[in-house]
Parts: structure tokens; C-alpha cells; sequence
């Protein structure tokens, strides 16, 4: 079993909609979890950490529910430089797991 | 610029020639990694070090060594490398393995 999971995509969605990605991680002991963008293949960049209380900036809001052990994230009004790949990253005994990433494509 | 540059960007190869790809970051920073991405497996952690002298393997280790003699620099080593190491590398840097982490631009590995 991977150690986080995100479904793969692609969510194709218009200008304007609100899209919700979801990921998993199967270890209870993780300690850090973060949001990162990549486009094309680029390393990936910081969107945001991810805290038990939840966090919004902007656009972006993102939970984690350590019962259930998933982190999701909302982007709302979606604008066209949103399309990316969205990768979940969970922070475990020093090392980091990635999720294979969420591909969003947003239209005009 | 707080920055992680990696070199090279792009490296053709042939099987067995070992190689070098070098990684240095400026920010002070003590947790250091390197990542393999393949299409459809996402990242994946090759090695880390929580700081100087201090490596350990990540998930896929097989086939690299590193090394961190200073605390900027953390090179990765392909003593032989093979058609399967094939991929697209980025290192990255954080305070901690708590943090969050700057990737470098990545190097594009292609083993003949």
C-alpha cells in the first residue's frame, strides 16, 4: 500500500467553479502534512502547510482530519493559472512521502 | 535569492560511467534530499541527511550513493549507472524534516 494516495485526475472544470482534491495516508504517526503545486514536469512549489485547524489563504483552503487520516484542499473561483498538478506530502520518522499528484485542468 | 541549484539540468549518458549530479542550497538549512519523479509514481525519496555527516536511505535507494560533507552541498553519485535510473531528479532543502521544503530546478537523467 502507498503511503499517500490522491486520485490521479485529470478534473477538468471551468473558470469560476470551486474543485476539491482529497489524498490519504495510511501512516497515523505522521507529523507534517503540505499542499504543493508542479507544473509541467518544474520542481514542485510550496501552496501551503496544512495544520489540524485548518488553513485558508486566498483562494485555498486546506484541512486535515487525523482521525479519518486524509488532507483535502479547496480552490475556489478557479482561475486558468490554477491548472497544475497538485501533490499531497505527508512528513513521516524524517522522511517525506509524496502522493502521485491531482491533475487539474481549468477551462475558459 | 534563497535558492537550491542543482547541476546539471539535462545529462545523457551511457550505462556504467559514473556520475555526478551536485546540489547546493544557501539558506542554512540542515535536512537535505533527493527525489526521483517517473511518470505515475510521483516523487520519490532516494536519500536524505538531517545534517552534516548524517545520510540515511529513503525509499528507493538502490543504485545511489550521496554524501554531506558541508552543510550547503549534497551531491548525488551513480557509481554504474543503468537505463532504469532513467528519470527526472530534484534535490530540495528544509530547517527540519518538519518543514517545508525548496526543490531545485531538476535534472533530466537519461542512461543509454
Amino acid at each position: 500500500r502507498k503511503e499517500v494516495e490522491q486520485d490521479p485526475g485529470p478534473f477538468n472544470v471551468p473558470e469560476g467553479a470551486t474543485v476539491a482534491f482529497n489524498c490519504t495516508y495510511s501512516n497515523s504517526a505522521s507529523q507534517s502534512f503540505f499542499w504543493y503545486r508542479q507544473d509541467c514536469r518544474k520542481e514542485p512549489k510550496l501552496l501551503m502547510s496544512v495544520y489540524s485547524s485548518g488553513n485558508e489563504d486566498g483562494r485555498f483552503t486546506a484541512q486535515l482530519n487525523r482521525a479519518s487520516q486524509y488532507i483535502s484542499l479547496l480552490i475556489r473561483d478557479s482561475k486558468l493559472s490554477d491548472s497544475a498538478t497538485y501533490l499531497c506530502v505527508v512528513s513521516s520518522f524524517n522522511k517525506f512521502y509524496f502522493g502521485s499528484g491531482t491533475k487539474l485542468n481549468v477551462k475558459p | 535569492e534563497a535558492q537550491v541549484t542543482q547541476n546539471p539540468r539535462y545529462l545523457i549518458t551511457v550505462t556504467g560511467k559514473k556520475l555526478t549530479v551536485t546540489c547546493s542550497q544557501n539558506m542554512n538549512h540542515e535536512y537535505m534530499s533527493w527525489y526521483r519523479q517517473d511518470p505515475g509514481l510521483g516523487l520519490r525519496q532516494i536519500y536524505y541527511s538531517m545534517n552534516v555527516e548524517v545520510t540515511d536511505k529513503g525509499d528507493v535507494p538502490e543504485g545511489y550513493k550521496v554524501s554531506r560533507k558541508e552543510k550547503r552541498n549534497f551531491p548525488l553519485i551513480l557509481e554504474s549507472p543503468s537505463p532504469n535510473q532513467t528519470s527526472l531528479y530534484f534535490c530540495a532543502s528544509s530547517k527540519s524534516s518538519l518543514n517545508i521544503q525548496y526543490f531545485g530546478a531538476g535534472t533530466r537523467l537519461s542512461v543509454l
